[in-house]
């Protein structure tokens, strides 16, 4: 069973525009992480988010939590060619650490 | 260099074999992973390792088997019962409880023919 769910599936942007992904969760939480993947390579963590906080920076990274709604969104400013990638949230409770089906972006320059 | 080493990259399997997926950390982490990709699709966790000697099952474990025999090692054995073992296999780790940063390595692509 997956624990996190992003939205969109897919997502194509220009060079230069912002990005925004979602994640949702069932169960509660201690954190939320977002890993990133090149085509072919394995995961990249980007950042982690407690259950405490509500937003996150890091970078070009902004990483917002609402436990509430069981949500987290991803946004990433000025994106790049390089940004092209897929990236997931992840979710860990009891030792296992569950991934979602994740969001491809391609940013075109 | 610390880190996390799969191998081999690429392995391919006749039906009805058995193969062995190797993965090693020298990070010193107590938690390791098993997780297999399948092509545009998210990780799904096969088994999971907290500490040596004790390992868990994840949510695909039939076909699979592991051992936590060393802190640094943790193999993954596809055996002949899964029926579909075509995929990308990641191995990831890390410290353990309240430090939950995953280190992934490069993945083995996994091919039955």
């Amino acid at each position: 069973s997956q624990q996190g769910e992003e939205d969109p599936q897919a997502l194509s942007i220009q060079e230069g525009e912002n990005a925004t992904m979602n994640c949702s969760y069932k169960t509660s939480i201690n954190n939320l992480q977002w890993y990133r993947q090149n085509s072919g390579r394995g995961l990249v963590h980007l950042i982690l988010i407690r259950s405490n906080e509500r937003e996150k920076h890091s970078g070009r990274l902004r990483v917002t939590l609402d436990t509430s709604k069981k949500s987290s969104s991803l946004l990433i400013t000025a994106s790049r060619a390089a940004d092209t990638a897929s990236y997931f949230c992840a979710t860990g409770n009891t030792g296992k650490l569950i991934f979602g089906q994740g969001t491809t972006l391609q940013v075109k320059p | 260099d610390g880190g996390i080493t799969q191998s081999p990259k690429y392995l391919f399997r006749k039906e009805g074999q058995n193969v062995t997926l190797s993965c090693e950390q020298n990070l010193n982490h107590d938690a390791m992973y098993w997780y297999r990709q399948d092509p545009g699709q998210g990780l799904r966790l096969i088994y999971y390792s907290q500490i040596v000697n004790d390992f868990q099952k994840g949510d695909i474990a039939e076909g699979y088997s592991v051992s936590r025999e060393k802190k640094e090692s943790f193999p993954l054995t596809v055996t002949s019962a899964q029926k579909n073992p075509t995929a990308f296999y990641l191995c990831a780790s890390s410290p353990g409880q309240g430090e939950p940063e995953a280190f992934f390595g490069q993945g083995t692509r996994l091919t039955v023919v």
